[in-house]
């Protein structure tokens, strides 16, 4: 079967560094989205790994390994507007090109 | 800018009733989607369109029907709404061309109760 795993909820303190982990276990893979999400809002898009290795864009960073079926999520120098939660994705090859398996979401919280 | 708009916030309809959720983009995109979310789960694809006219089902296409008849426009009709179809509901849309194909861009929601 097709699985994404993420935890359900986390809490950090403003100021520190979270990791978010994500696995998953689809029948192929054609690439890993992170998307975040505020309560009540849309998911807007974060990144995207498709090769081994770290992606960087500013105080976020993902993490990709195709061989362990896993992911991560690393937020730096926490803000209070970081609480939210935080959803990993994944396109499996063998579906159609446009479909994305999802995870329940990880819901972070931001302590002062 | 990337705008999908949905055109309810908040929906309260009765048991019975038929629903219209609609949903436009402007990014000239082929692709969209209509997903339901619940507390504790992923975002479950009800349908998908890749073009005008053209439909495929998603993982929990029953109690719901969807209309394409434009590009930008993508409508999700729940045809006789019972409770358990109480839900958020969100569309989005996607193009197909390069790195951006699958980056999918999401409307803000319509938060639908069914008493």
């Amino acid at each position: 079967g097709q699985n994404i795993d993420q935890p359900t909820e986390m809490t950090a303190t403003e100021g520190a560094i979270v990791q978010i982990n994500c696995t998953y276990q689809t029948s192929g893979f054609n690439g890993l989205f992170w998307y975040q999400q505020h309560a009540g809002e849309a998911p807007t898009f974060l990144s995207y790994n498709v090769l081994d290795g770290l992606e960087e864009k500013g105080r976020f960073s993902s993490f990709l390994s195709r061989s362990k079926g896993y992911s991560y999520l690393l937020l730096k120098e926490l803000q209070m507007k970081d609480s939210a939660s935080y959803l990993c994705a994944v396109r499996d090859a063998t579906g159609s090109n446009y479909q994305l398996i999802w995870g329940a979401g990880t819901k972070l919280i931001i302590k002062p | 800018d990337v705008k999908v708009t949905q055109s309810s916030r908040y929906l309260v309809k009765r048991t019975g009733e038929k629903v219209f959720l609609e949903c436009v983009q402007d990014m000239d995109h082929e692709n969209m989607f209509w997903y339901r979310q619940d507390p504790g789960l992923g975002l479950r694809l009800i349908y998908f369109s890749y073009d005008v006219k053209m439909k495929e089902k998603g993982d929990i296409p029953e109690g719901y029907s969807v209309s394409r008849e434009k590009k930008e426009r993508f409508s999700l009709i729940l045809e006789s709404a019972s409770t358990n179809q109480t839900s958020m509901y969100l569309c989005a849309s996607t193009s197909g061309e390069g790195r951006a194909k699958n980056i999918q861009y999401f409307g803000a929601g319509t938060r639908l109760s069914v008493l």
